[in-house]
């Protein structure tokens, strides 16, 4: 699986949108992009993926870029809630096979009041 | 809304000794794993386990480690004879189809 590069910190004001950044240069056509989140030392959370269209659920939106190179995880409204460690990872879906997730050190986000 | 569970929350064992975890993963879903992490590291993978047999496993897991589904629920790693160094919190996450996991939130292992 094509490795990930994340800022290792980041803060934002309560009620601003969070934007996290991850660099994936290496991806494969076959590779999908998950973002995850900790939060303290709870079990990661499954918080959207995309393979090459932006993706939006009801926790964020996802914008890969065109050349699938890089991706931006997009929280609209951050509350003291979304403090955690988010984890952008890299990972091939293999029918008939639990393919494992590869975590990183992740972007630990903030959120200020 | 389904989760995975896990049990117990908290075990604290001697060296030596066997530990089973145990993990209740949601009800449809056909893909099991088993991830650690010792305090203040990443989330590391050990196992997953599909159509019930091991579809893949890290250099962690060697011969002390098993894992069983032993029923319709359950699913569950066992630690045959515990080191200091296996301190950690372990979690299990379950996945309907190929790709997504749901994590539980863990069971945190002390051994002294």
């Amino acid at each position: 699986d094509a490795k990930t590069t994340q800022p290792p910190s980041m803060d934002c004001a309560e009620g601003r949108a969070a934007n996290l950044p991850c660099n994936h240069s290496t991806i494969s056509g076959n590779e999908y992009v998950y973002w995850y989140r900790q939060i303290h030392s709870q079990g990661p959370q499954y918080i959207i993926h995309g393979l090459k269209n932006n993706e939006t659920n009801e926790m964020a939106s996802l914008i890969i870029t065109e050349d699938r190179k890089s991706s931006t995880l997009i929280l609209p409204h951050a509350t003291l809630r979304d403090t955690a460690v988010y984890y952008c990872i890299v990972s091939r879906i293999s029918s008939g096979s639990a393919r494992q997730l590869t975590f990183g050190s992740g972007t630990q986000l903030t959120v200020l009041p | 809304e389904p989760e995975v569970t896990q049990t117990p929350s908290h075990q604290v064992t001697q060296m030596g000794q066997e530990v089973i975890l145990r993990c209740v993963p949601i009800s449809n879903h056909l893909y099991f794993y088993w991830y650690r992490q010792i305090l203040g590291q990443k989330v590391e993978f050990l196992v997953s386990f599909y159509n019930n047999e091991i579809s893949e496993k890290s250099e962690i897991f060697d011969d002390q480690f098993s894992v069983e589904r032993p029923d319709g629920s359950n699913f569950t790693l066992k630690i045959r004879s515990t080191k200091l160094e296996d301190s950690a919190m372990y979690f299990c996450a379950s996945g309907q189809g190929v790709g997504t996991q749901y994590f539980g939130p863990g069971t945190r292992l002390l051994v002294l």
